[in-house]
């Protein structure tokens, strides 16, 4: 069982749809990332959580740390939103001890 | 602007030859990383550094090598010992190794490696 997993794997939205994508882990964490991923591997970082909620933009970030759960959110999407959204998990504070999940595929249709 | 950059984006090489991957920041970030990323699965930490003149293995290490002989630069080295080594690579960096509660990472454009 992966430690960090992702769910779903691969979503279609029609534009203007509201979109979740879901990251479990299994692992103690100091801090949880969302990051998403450009069609051409670049890797843009939109956010680091340790409890609760933070919104930019269109986009909200959630965790439970009980419930070891996070969600990440996207209201109103764009087909710029299309990309594949990644879960990693910190387990203390240094970033050699970062575990990825695999990642969401995003496709936003106009 | 500052950021990391990698060098070059595609990169083709021969079974049994040595190939290196580029790394520069202008951020003035003392950690530096490199990661692996496969099909359907999370990247996986191949070295890090967090200073010149030491790094660390990371949990794939094997048939790689690195240098970090100044702060700004941290090449990785593809040997023919790794027997997989078709993949793309991604360099990252953070101000230091132990993350603040608002250092986040960045990362490169990354190199796609296929070895023909």
């Amino acid at each position: 069982k992966n430690e960090v997993e992702q769910s779903p794997q691969n979503l279609t939205a029609q534009e203007g749809e509201f979109i979740t994508i879901n990251c479990s882990y299994s692992v103690g964490i100091s801090a949880l990332h969302w990051l998403q991923q450009h069609p051409g591997g670049g890797i843009v970082s939109l956010f680091m959580l340790s409890s609760g909620k933070k919104k930019h933009g269109r986009l909200i970030a959630t965790i439970n740390i009980q419930e070891k759960h996070s969600s990440l959110h996207i209201t109103a999407s764009h087909p710029r939103d299309s990309a594949v959204y990644i879960c990693a998990v910190r387990s203390g504070t240094s970033y050699d001890k970062v575990i990825f999940g695999p990642g969401t595929s995003l496709s936003v249709i106009p | 602007d500052g950021g990391i950059t990698q060098s070059p984006k595609y990169l083709f090489r021969k079974e049994g030859q040595n190939v290196t991957l580029s790394c520069e920041q202008n951020l003035n970030h003392d950690a530096m990383y490199w990661y692996r990323q496969d099909p359907g699965q999370g990247l996986r930490l191949i070295y890090y550094s967090q200073i010149v003149n030491d790094f660390q293995k990371g949990d794939i290490a094997e048939g790689y090598s690195v240098s970090r002989e100044k702060k700004e630069s941290f090449p990785l080295t593809v040997t023919s010992a790794q027997k997989n080594p078709t993949a793309f690579y991604l360099c990252a960096s953070t101000p230091f190794l132990g993350g603040g509660e608002t250092d986040t990472q960045y990362f490169g454009p990354g190199t796609r490696l296929t070895v023909l």
